[in-house]
Order: structure tokens, then C-alpha cells, then sequence
């Protein structure tokens, strides 16, 4: 039973580029989360998809877009990076029914320099 | 005031002592409730999920208490291998928003 996986594992930018992260769900989970872990903190809820829709965002800028596809696997987008984006940014699935135990991927570290 | 707040941590306790940490949350409207587990540098990982008559595992414990608006975890005779960073999650809706406490480190000494 594959787990929930993440591509890249690291990736480095340059301030003002864009950068697309990927996530494939644990088998048989629909539903993606996308998190964004600074160091020494808890991680901080981006948003989630559901049904290839946004069903809930965090507080983070337009700059942050995500896309889920019919096969359940989702993209992170951001654009025009800032330092301050350098972070792990952590995919977690989940079944919408019955159960709602988010299981984190790998993540992808992000510097951008 | 965060939403979640942890014991700020870190813990340093020796190999078979007992050690709890608390997890308090703000909104009342919280419904579920877990801990994670997060090595350096890699995923956290879902330790349990808190239920409201408390839940055992092995050597963890974990409580509810929804009066007071906290959750606990209680690990006994620790273990080298329970070194980690500690992580307590709420959300106010089943399978959406996680929101998490800034995590509490646990260094376990031989």
C-alpha cells in the first residue's frame, strides 16, 4: 500500500521565480491538504482540495495556487518567490468518508536564495 | 493568543522516565484532535487520534478534556527511539484544516 508521495524532495529558486510541487495520495484517499512548515514551527495550513476543487485556504497570499487532478494527485503552485518562502512544504491526504486521519508525505524543502 | 499552544519545550528526561505534555486549544467549536509524531527534518507522523473517553497505545496515553479545552499525552517508560519533536493538531471540521501547535522537542538520554 503506496504511501502518500511528494516530488522533488528538495528544490532550490531564485527570489521571484515560480515553482510547482507535486503530491500523489495514499491509496484510496480523495482528499489533499498542503501545509507549509517553517523551521522550529508547527505546520501552517495552505489549503485543500476536494472533488479537483478548493474547499478550504489558510491565510496565505494569491501567489499560493493549487490544482488537483480526476486521479486525486494535486499541484502547489507559487509564484514570484520571496525568501521567506524557503520551507517544507508538506502534503497530506485523507478520506473525506469515513475516516479524516490526514497521513503527511515526505515534502518537498524549498530554498529560495 | 495561537489557536493551538504547546508546552514550549524541550524536554530532556532519561531512558524509562515518564513524561507528559499538554496541548491547549482556543476555539470550542474543535472537534477532532491528534498528535503527531515529527523526526529532524522529515514528515510528522500520525502518533493518535484523541478521542473523548481518552485512548491508550502501548505506552501512550492520551487524553480529552473538553471542559478545559486541552489535550494530553503521556508517554511512559521512554524509550531512546521517543526522541522526536511532538505535535498536537485540532481541526474544527472532520478531514479538513489541521491546525497545529508549534511542537514540543523530547530529547530521551541514555
Amino acid at each position: 500500500d503506496a504511501g502518500v508521495t511528494q516530488s522533488p524532495t528538495h528544490l532550490i529558486k531564485t527570489r521571484g521565480q515560480q515553482v510547482t510541487l507535486r503530491c500523489s495520495p495514499k491509496s484510496g484517499h480523495d482528499t489533499v491538504s498542503w501545509y507549509q512548515q517553517a523551521l522550529g514551527q508547527g505546520p501552517q495550513f495552505i489549503f485543500q482540495y476536494y472533488e479537483e476543487e478548493e474547499r478550504q485556504r489558510g491565510n496565505f497570499p494569491d501567489r499560493f495556487s493549487g490544482h488537483q487532478f480526476p486521479n486525486y494527485s494535486s499541484e502547489l503552485n507559487v509564484n514570484a518567490l520571496l525568501l521567506g518562502d524557503s520551507a517544507l512544504y508538506l502534503c497530506a491526504t485523507n478520506r473525506k468518508i469515513p475516516t479524516y486521519e490526514q497521513y503527511f508525505g515526505p515534502g518537498t524543502r524549498l530554498t529560495v536564495t | 493568543r495561537k489557536e493551538v499552544e504547546q508546552d514550549p519545550g524541550p524536554f530532556n528526561v532519561p531512558e524509562g522516565a515518564t513524561v507528559a505534555f499538554n496541548c491547549t486549544y482556543s476555539n470550542s467549536a474543535s472537534q477532532s484532535f491528534f498528535w503527531y509524531r515529527q523526526d529532524c527534518r522529515k514528515e510528522p507522523k500520525l502518533l493518535m487520534s484523541v478521542y473523548s473517553s481518552g485512548n491508550e497505545d502501548g505506552r501512550f496515553t492520551a487524553q480529552l478534556n473538553r471542559a478545559s479545552q486541552y489535550i494530553s499525552l503521556l508517554i511512559r517508560d521512554s524509550k531512546l527511539s521517543d526522541s522526536a519533536t511532538y505535535l498536537c493538531a485540532v481541526n474544527r471540521d472532520q478531514g479538513g484544516k489541521l491546525i497545529f501547535g508549534q511542537g514540543t522537542e523530547l530529547s530521551v538520554k541514555p
